[in-house]
């Protein structure tokens, strides 16, 4: 079964570093999302994209924030200054279509620890 | 805004007991609810959904029906197994999933 790919699954990095997730959704897929989870807090929705633009977006997803489809596969979210609240499992997903009812397929997610 | 609210665990169950996890939504149209699973190790994985009133999802056992006049979608499962056990999350969708903030059940031999 098709399935989203993400790396790393782990990463620590220390505050005001720059940090790259990428992410390879699945192959046939047009919208692209990243979510993240603070330890034992909710999933929040950060940004979502298509067309190779940003379609929305949350109040987390700040000027720190930004994502790229560098080629026709993979899916980045970059941190430009890692804070210590940025800690968190970053999810990339991804759905063939954009309406309401539509699935949306989860990678296994990074998780991002900022010392 | 839009908002999902599940019941807080952990949920401990022994294997073959009945399961309920309870989750409402606040929300102004009329949105997809969805039923997420994580198991240990793994990413988040669709389980079930219903797009409008009245539908039932299932999958693997697993059942929840839209209920619009209490603007709920219950998870039940008659019978779980230690397999079961996970984080289980509710979502809604309009254009974009939120969540509730999980449940983690635990099954015991």
């Amino acid at each position: 079964e098709p399935e989203v790919t993400q790396t790393p699954s782990h990463q620590v990095t220390q505050m005001g570093q720059e940090v790259i997730l990428r992410c390879v959704p699945i192959s046939n897929h047009l919208y692209f999302y990243w979510y993240r989870q603070i330890l034992g807090q909710k999933v929040e929705f950060l940004v979502s994209f298509y067309n190779n633009e940003i379609s929305e977006k949350s109040e987390i997803f700040d000027d720190q924030f930004s994502v790229e489809r560098p080629d026709g596969s993979n899916f980045t979210l970059k941190i430009r200054s890692t804070k210590l609240e940025d800690s968190a499992m970053y999810f990339c997903a991804s759905s063939g279509q954009g309406y309401a009812g539509n699935t949306i397929y989860f990678g296994e997610g990074s998780w991002l620890t900022v010392v | 805004g839009d908002s999902v609210t599940q019941m807080e665990g952990p949920v401990t169950l022994s294997e073959e007991a009945f399961l309920t996890i309870n989750c409402t939504y606040t929300a102004t149209g009329y949105p997809s609810l969805f039923w997420y699973v994580q198991y240990p190790g793994e990413g988040l994985q669709l389980l079930l959904k219903a797009t409008k009133a009245d539908d039932k999802g299932s999958n693997k056992g697993f059942e929840a029906t839209y209920r619009k006049e209490t603007t709920s979608f219950h998870l039940e499962k008659g019978s779980v197994q230690v397999s079961d056990s996970a984080v289980y999350f509710c979502a809604l969708s309009d254009d974009k999933l939120i969540f509730g903030t999980g449940t983690l059940l635990a099954v015991q031999p």
